[in-house]
């Protein structure tokens, strides 16, 4: 089993639509992280957590919010999809120890917006 | 300047070959190194980290240069699976900030 997994896997809705992403994780890492990459762009950071109680926005957290309902879990929504937000999300997590600890990804959720 | 840059390639490197990249960064307070793989459409896989006095793991090897601040990545004896994107990774202690570069690529041909 993946220690860190994402659902969906794939998702196409409309514009306008209320998503979800669901990440939960095994490793039992405090920190978790949401991020997008487009083509040409890489990886872009959109919300992170350190723990239960604290949420972070990101570079490009605008038409985004979290939610870490427990250590393991952090979803990702977006209130009201637009055609801009597809792309490929991936939640990622990391241990204690900050930035000199690396992330581990999951399978990622392919999102298209029509 | 791009805090974390990499020759976004590709590079195109015969089976058996040796490659080596290098990726800059631009703020000295960064801390930790790391590279890590994406094959594509899939998630990055950390490949390794980055020690001050270098490293090696198999036919990767990996060096940091403080005073010129790059890290490198080598791959000897280049296989066809080796095909991917590397992607440059660097962390800061003081605000606990992690930035990743947009990823080299690399094809290894038959």
């Amino acid at each position: 089993d993946a220690d860190v997994t994402q659902t969906p896997r794939n998702r196409i809705t409309k514009t306008g639509k209320r998503i979800m992403l669901e990440c939960s994780q095994t490793k039992g890492h405090d920190r978790m992280y949401w991020y997008r990459q487009d083509p040409g762009l890489g990886l872009r950071l959109i919300y992170y957590s350190f723990d239960v109680k604290d949420i972070n926005k990101g570079e490009i957290s605008d038409g985004y919010s979290v939610s870490r309902q427990a250590q393991a879990k952090f979803s990702l929504s977006l209130e009201s999809a637009i055609p801009n937000q597809t792309a490929l999300y991936f939640c990622a997590t990391s241990d204690l120890g900050g930035s000199n600890q690396p992330q581990h990804f999951g399978d990622g959720t392919r999102l298209s917006i029509l | 300047r791009k805090e974390v840059e990499q020759d976004p390639g590709p590079f195109n490197v015969p089976e058996g070959a040796t490659v080596a990249f290098n990726c800059t960064y631009s703020n000295s307070a960064s801390q930790s190194f790391f590279w890590y793989r994406q094959d594509c459409r899939k998630e990055p896989k950390l490949l390794m980290s980055v020690y001050s006095s270098g490293n090696e793991d198999g036919r990767f090897t990996a060096q940091l240069n403080r005073a010129s601040q790059y890290i490198s990545l080598l791959i000897r004896d280049s296989k066809l699976s080796d095909s991917a994107t590397y992607l440059c990774v660097t962390g800061r202690n003081r605000d606990d900030k992690i930035i990743f570069g947009k990823g080299t690529r690399l094809h290894i041909l038959p």
